[in-house]
């Protein structure tokens, strides 16, 4: 499955540090999502794009801050970041945000320490 | 809110048998969709099968079908004639018709298929 790419594949910060994580999708698709991945967790929705527009931002903290130039690439700048936020980012897309079916990338493995 | 239990952490299956995992769901709506995803050691989450909560028929795909209990509020996958490349963990999600994108995720099952 190659239909959504993420980049880097593993990820090692600082607290300090600013880095950013890459999606992009080679389906066509209008929507794109950001999820968090933590051990023994459901996965939790942070932020949902519809045509290049944020539509949704699940109270997530403002040290994440997405990004999303056109309806194929989606960013998820990170800085200072905290230890907890360590988990594996995933990013989806559906044709639009009413599509009941979302495809996924496979994830970007961040630690942080 | 929604929510999503999956009260089987693990599960164990010799290759070639059928093994069946758990789902159940709490909601107040009458239309939804649920879905069982994949994520093997790849950590790509691939959609297993998808059941409309209007239709009465259990979604079947190959070796995987669905008894989507309605009443009860249950979704459980049965996996037959199990493969080790079924090993992976398997989550089981809900998403209402009403709300868009929103997909409620449970904690997911980890399968492994042993010899």
């Amino acid at each position: 499955e190659t239909g959504v790419t993420q980049t880097p594949r593993h990820l090692v910060m600082g607290m300090t540090n600013k880095k950013s994580l890459k999606c992009e999708q080679h389906l066509g698709h209008n929507a794109m999502y950001w999820y968090k991945q933590s051990a023994k967790k459901p996965l939790e929705l942070m932020f949902v794009y519809s045509l290049e527009e944020r539509v949704e931002n699940n109270s997530v903290p403002s040290r994440f801050s997405p990004e999303c130039p056109n309806s194929s690439h989606l960013f998820l700048h990170l800085h200072t970041l905290q230890p907890e936020d360590s988990a594996l980012y995933l990013c989806a897309s559906s044709p639009d945000t009413t599509w009941e079916t979302q495809y996924f990338g496979p994830g970007t493995r961040l630690l942080v320490l | 809110a929604q929510t999503v239990t999956q009260s089987q952490p693990e599960m164990s299956v010799q290759e070639a048998e059928t093994v069946t995992l758990s789902c159940t769901y709490d909601t107040s709506e009458s239309d939804y969709y649920l879905f069982w995803y994949k994520q093997p050691p790849s950590r790509q989450m691939i959609l297993v099968i998808r059941q409309e909560a209007y239709k009465q028929q259990n979604a079947t795909e190959n070796r995987f079908s669905v008894n989507f209990q309605k009443a009860a509020k249950s979704f459980s996958l049965k996996i037959s004639d199990s493969q080790l490349g079924d090993a992976a963990m398997y989550f089981c999600a809900y998403r209402s018709t009403g709300t868009a994108s929103k997909l409620t995720f449970g904690t997911g099952t980890r399968l492994q298929v042993t010899l």
